[in-house]
């Protein structure tokens, strides 16, 4: 199972909306509703951000949102603040309880 | 307080092995299923598999079985990763993470880092 594809890095001002996608086939984002995300920042462990393409667990800022057209999800964050530089990755279910990640994406506030 | 709290940094030789351990507290440790999650330096989290906590069963990607083993304590709400004959493209860190309904991985232990040399 390949890694999905992320852009390597998305940059944004504070205060504006980025879009990160997540492209992946038809045997896993494209089939499944298992797509989550994950803040990861420098030296630190992964930070569980969205699950099920959309819902966000709580303690996450709404700022934060998730969606899936075909075999692509993307995560949204609005209002960029400067905490919010990070590496992003996505991960979707692939059937027979396996699991993929993203290759990750490098968010720069600028 | 709900955590998975992980064993120290390691430095082994090649062909050595290694057990990393990932211990839980504040939940019901086999009421979730526990994945490892490999990053080598500079790179990408990669999923090596998981293991049922009620059943021991582990399932490994493909790219991690043979030398890769997940192993159970229940008594100690605790899980293990054992690497054997170790490679210097082990290298790198080592998460364990909880799964409750194999959708997400909801709590991440803090890292092991493995160094091979």
């Amino acid at each position: 199972q390949s890694a999905l594809t992320q852009p390597a890095s998305v940059s944004g001002s504070p205060g504006q909306s980025i879009t990160i996608s997540c492209t992946g086939t038809s045997s896993d984002i494209g089939r499944f509703k298992y797509v989550s995300w994950y803040q990861q920042h420098p030296d630190k462990a992964p930070k569980f951000m969205i699950f099920d393409v959309s819902r966000r667990p709580s303690g996450v800022p709404d700022r934060f949102s998730g969606s899936k057209s075909g075999n692509t999800a993307s995560l949204t964050i609005s209002g960029l603040q400067a905490e919010d530089e990070a590496d992003y990755y996505c991960s979707s279910y692939t059937g027979s309880t396996h699991f993929v990640f993203g290759t990750g994406t490098k968010v720069t506030v600028l | 307080q709900v955590q998975l709290v992980q064993s120290g940094s390691e430095l082994k030789k090649p062909g050595a092995s290694v057990k990393v351990s990932c211990k839980a507290s504040g939940y019901t440790f086999t009421n979730y299923a526990l994945i490892w999650v490999r990053q080598a330096p500079g790179q990408g989290l990669e999923w090596m598999g998981w293991i049922n906590t009620k059943t021991g069963n582990p399932t490994y990607d493909q790219g991690f079985t043979g030398r890769f083993v997940f192993s159970l304590d229940t008594s100690v709400s605790t899980a293990y990763l054992q690497i054997n004959s170790l490679k210097a493209e082990d290298t790198g860190v080592y998460y364990c993470a909880r799964d409750p309904s194999l959708s997400a991985f909801d709590l991440w232990g803090q890292g092991t880092v493995v160094t091979v040399s």
